[in-house]
């Protein structure tokens, strides 16, 4: 059973919407949360973390988390074809590997001028 | 400018040769790590090192070997014993290990072994 989980996608939006992307993560004490934007042929970037329930707002990003359905998203609003990227979630802290960062698989998603 | 910085970018190298690869950070991080990726596939973990002249197995450490003599400095050595080497490897830094902050990458080696 995987951790942390991506759909894969492709998630195709057109540009100027709401893009959506989601995570669910089994270990219930699981402590961060982070979003990272990886291009093509490049290393990950780090977009977001939320440590909270809630959401967390920057710019155009919003991190929503609810621990208790152990479930992260990250929403892109007016979405532009420079977001279209694989989106990784990974996840911090609780009881797996000793507080080590584990990954999802990522979604790719493509954002149709 | 303080980075992460891994070189080489590309890397090809003969089946059966030990290859080493370079990451140096000059952000006075603590902690040090390196990861594989696959095609079309997530982050799996390798090694990680909290601290000088001190390193830890991650998930999938068979076939490699790294070495933490600098705090600046965290080299992995892909030994002819990894069976599938041929990967995308990121390495990473943060503050240290047990805060809850984020990783930072640098541009990772592309490895291939033909």
């Amino acid at each position: 059973q995987k951790e942390v989980e991506q759909n894969s996608g492709p998630l195709s939006v057109p540009e100027g919407a709401i893009a959506s992307l989601n995570c669910t993560y089994s270990d219930r004490g699981s402590q961060s949360f982070f979003w990272y934007r990886q291009y093509s042929g490049k290393s990950p970037e780090l977009i977001m973390f939320i440590y909270s329930n809630g959401d967390k707002e920057d710019g155009r990003f919003t991190a929503q988390l609810n621990k208790a359905s152990q479930y992260v998203s990250l929403l892109i609003r007016d979405s532009q074809p420079s977001d279209s990227a694989t989106y990784l979630c990974a996840v911090k802290g609780g009881n797996n590997a000793g507080n080590m960062l584990t990954f999802g698989g990522g979604t790719r998603l493509m954002v149709k001028p | 400018d303080g980075g992460i910085t891994q070189s080489p970018k590309y890397l090809f190298r003969k089946e059966g040769q030990n290859v080493t690869l370079s990451c140096e950070q000059n952000l006075n991080h603590d902690a040090m790590y390196w990861y594989r990726q696959d095609p079309g596939q997530g982050l799996r973990l390798i090694y990680y090192s909290q601290i000088v002249n001190d390193f830890q197995k991650g998930d999938i450490a068979e076939g490699y070997s790294v070495s933490r003599e600098k705090k600046e400095s965290f080299p992995l050595t892909v030994t002819s014993a990894q069976k599938n080497p041929t990967a995308f490897y990121l390495c990473a830094s943060s503050i240290d290990r047990t805060s809850l902050d984020e990783q930072y990458f640098g541009p990772g080696t592309r490895l291939t072994v033909t």
